[in-house]
């Protein structure tokens, strides 16, 4: 079935420091992944819509030029946090979807970043 | 009014009970809906996806979509303690992969 890689598992930054996740479909090639923010006991907030070879689509409220959105190929995603702070700690996961045929989507294992 | 509500439990049941779980939602423009397991510290893994209405069974999951009453269920049979986890309902008006989700329930399945 359809993979979805997310890299790294968790990371710990100091504040002002940037941050870079990757999110890579391992077995299919995803024009469009999804990058979703969890905070502890909550669920799932879409943050932005990553689209191969154009700019992302952010949701309301997402800040743009913090949380930079870069979808070079057909299957790698990058999410990167620049000058982070303690209230961007946050469990953040990547998700995609194989355009073949009528399937969800696939979500990564998620990256756990805490910012001190 | 959020548009999906989910009860966050917790719900603590003993092995081997039928376990149901819920969502309703506001939006009647939801045509896909999807059932998430997400164990601590991981990413969700999808248990069942639904396109509009009807019942969906996959071995001890049950899922069923009622659009009339804007309602969705999870039925998991013959619970295990490795059940025990937090479900997501999510739900998309189309199949482009942006996904409404519910807060989640936590689940406890004792041996």
């Amino acid at each position: 079935g359809a993979v979805v890689s997310q890299h790294p598992s968790w990371v710990i930054c100091k504040s002002g420091t940037s941050v870079k996740i990757e999110c890579r479909s391992l077995d299919f090639q995803a024009t469009t992944m999804f990058w979703y923010r969890q905070f502890p006991k909550q669920s799932l907030m879409l943050m932005a819509t990553s689209n191969e070879g154009s700019k992302a689509t952010y949701e309301q409220g997402v800040e743009k030029d913090k949380f930079l959105i870069n979808h070079a190929s057909l299957t790698l995603s990058t999410l990167t946090v620049t000058s982070a702070h303690p209230e961007d700690s946050s469990f953040y996961i990547c998700s995609a979807r194989d355009p073949l045929g009528n399937s969800p989507l696939h979500f990564g294992n998620g990256t756990r970043l805490t910012v001190t | 009014q959020k548009e999906v509500e989910q009860d966050p439990g917790p719900l603590s049941v003993p092995e081997g009970a039928i376990v149901s779980l819920n969502c309703t939602y506001s939006n009647s423009a939801f045509q896909y809906f999807m059932w998430y397991r997400q164990y601590s510290r991981k990413g969700p893994e999808l248990l069942m996806y639904t396109y509009s209405s009807g019942n969906k069974e996959d071995g001890r999951f049950t899922a069923q979509v009622d659009k009339s009453s804007k309602y969705i269920s999870l039925f998991i049979r013959d619970s295990q303690p490795s059940d025990s986890a937090t479900y997501l309902c999510a739900m998309g008006t189309s199949n482009t992969g942006k996904l409404i989700f519910g807060q989640g329930t936590t689940l406890q399945v004792k041996p």
